[in-house]
């Protein structure tokens, strides 16, 4: 079967660095997403992989093993408004969408 | 419209009525989808539609259908509201012209309850 996996919650620290793990097993394999979504929201794009290797856009940078099944969300800088749930997602052969359940970032100041 | 707009944002409803949420889109996107977002779980597919006129089941879409007239709007109809369909909906939509990008932009949401 198609699977992700996540951790269902994390706490950091305002400033700090904080990394959320995503491992997936899809039938095919298309590219990687992270979304965000705070608290009564809609999720929204944070970046895509599909190539192995770090993927850099600001404060946000996202990584692939596509042999591992492995990817990962890290968060510098942290910032109390980065306080929301993280969301992994693999596209499968064809083309939808395997979403994780979330990790809900808390952020303390 | 700016996107992606969904109606209403929020419906109490009684089991066994039909009820049909709404979704429009306004970035002339071929593919539109429809997920539900239950505590816990990952958004799971409802339907999906891949261009105006054809649509496909999703990973959970028993009790609910979907129609695409045209390309800006893709309703979601439940036929007899049961209370297990409680749930937040979320419509979404994407460029699949673009196989190696299919980012989806997503609507607020509908948060339904059926007693």
């Amino acid at each position: 079967g198609q699977n992700i996996d996540q951790p269902t919650e994390m706490t950091a620290t305002e400033g700090a660095i904080v990394q959320i793990n995503c491992t997936y097993q899809t039938s095919g394999f298309n590219g990687l997403f992270w979304y965000q979504q705070h608290a009564g929201e809609a999720p929204t794009f944070l970046s895509y992989n599909v190539l192995d290797g770090l993927e850099e856009k600001g404060r946000f940078s996202s990584f692939l093993s596509r042999s591992k099944g492995y990817s990962y969300l890290l968060l510098k800088e942290l910032q109390m408004k980065d306080s929301a749930s993280y969301l992994c997602a693999a596209l499968d052969s064809n083309y939808q969408l395997i979403w994780g359940a979330g990790t809900k970032l808390i952020i303390k100041p | 419209i700016a996107g992606i707009t969904q109606a209403p944002t929020s419906q109490i409803l009684a089991a066994g009525r039909r009820m049909t949420l709404r979704c429009t889109q306004d970035m002339r996107h071929n593919a539109m989808y429809w997920y539900r977002q239950d505590l816990g779980l990952g958004l799971r597919l409802i339907h999906y539609s891949n261009t105006a006129g054809t649509t496909g089941k999703g990973e959970v879409p028993d009790g609910y259908s979907v129609s695409r007239a045209n390309t800006d709007d893709f309703p979601l109809t439940l036929a007899s509201a049961v209370p297990s369909q409680t749930s937040v909906y979320f419509c979404a939509s994407s460029d699949s012209s673009s196989r190696e990008f299919t980012e989806q932009f997503f609507g607020p949401g509908t948060r339904l309850t059926v007693l």
